[in-house]
């Protein structure tokens, strides 16, 4: 069935150093992916995504990375700072037009340390 | 930045009671959906709607949930009689398409919804 999912729970990083957020998912024919952050007591807010016929996608301070051999989605942010720490989600979309169903991933803590 | 707006931001209500969960989504947006998060879980997909009718639903979304547009701005979501599991915080979103693709999907801030 459809699932995606993270490979960690946890993140702590120093500010200013890059981290790597992983996400992995199940639906080989997902055809869009999404990134999302939460911030406590929030929706989920838009980050970056990509279409699966992309295997890279860069916006401010952040990148997308698409592995579709292996299923693997990655989330870079450069020079992280204070205001990056939240929760991030990864969501797959089998579709790109129309309603769309997103499947959310577990989700990874990120925590910036000053 | 247009926002989806959500009310109320906290209700609680005792089992058994109906609640409805009000949403305003981004006014040129064409598609609603409906998501909740159990504390400390991921989300999870309710329900999407388009043109007036359901386009999709989880199995989450039984017979005890009812969406609804009553005018051209609202989007509401209807728990008949809740239950203790309901407790949650539940986003509402939307979304249109630009071409051929869909876009602009934001979520509101959510309703945490407490069953006592």
């Amino acid at each position: 069935g459809e699932s995606v999912g993270l490979h960690l729970p946890t993140l702590s990083v120093q500010e200013g150093d890059n981290s790597i957020i992983n996400c992995a998912y199940s639906n080989s024919a997902s055809d869009y992916f999404i990134w999302y952050k939460q911030e406590s007591g929030k929706g989920p807010q838009f980050i970056i995504d990509i279409r699966s016929n992309m295997d890279k996608r860069q916006g401010q301070r952040v990148t997308v990375l698409l592995n579709k051999t292996v299923k693997h989605l990655s989330l870079q942010i450069a020079a992280t700072q204070p205001g990056d720490s939240a929760v991030y989600f990864c969501a797959e979309s089998p579709t790109i037009q129309g309603a769309q169903k997103l499947v959310f991933g577990q989700g990874t803590r990120l925590t910036i340390n000053p | 930045e247009p926002e989806v707006t959500q009310t109320p931001s906290h209700q609680v209500t005792q089992m058994g009671q109906e609640v409805i969960l009000r949403c305003v989504p981004i006014s040129n947006h064409l598609y609603f959906y409906w998501y909740r998060q159990i504390l400390g879980q991921k989300v999870e997909f309710l329900v999407s709607f388009y043109n007036n009718e359901i386009s999709e639903k989880s199995e989450i979304f039984d017979d005890q949930f009812s969406v609804e547009r009553p005018d051209g701005s609202n989007f509401t979501l209807k728990i008949r009689s809740t239950k203790l599991e309901d407790s949650a915080m539940y986003f509402c979103a939307s979304s249109y398409d630009r071409g051929r693709v869909n876009y602009g999907y934001t979520f509101g801030s959510g309703t945490r919804l407490t069953v006592v």
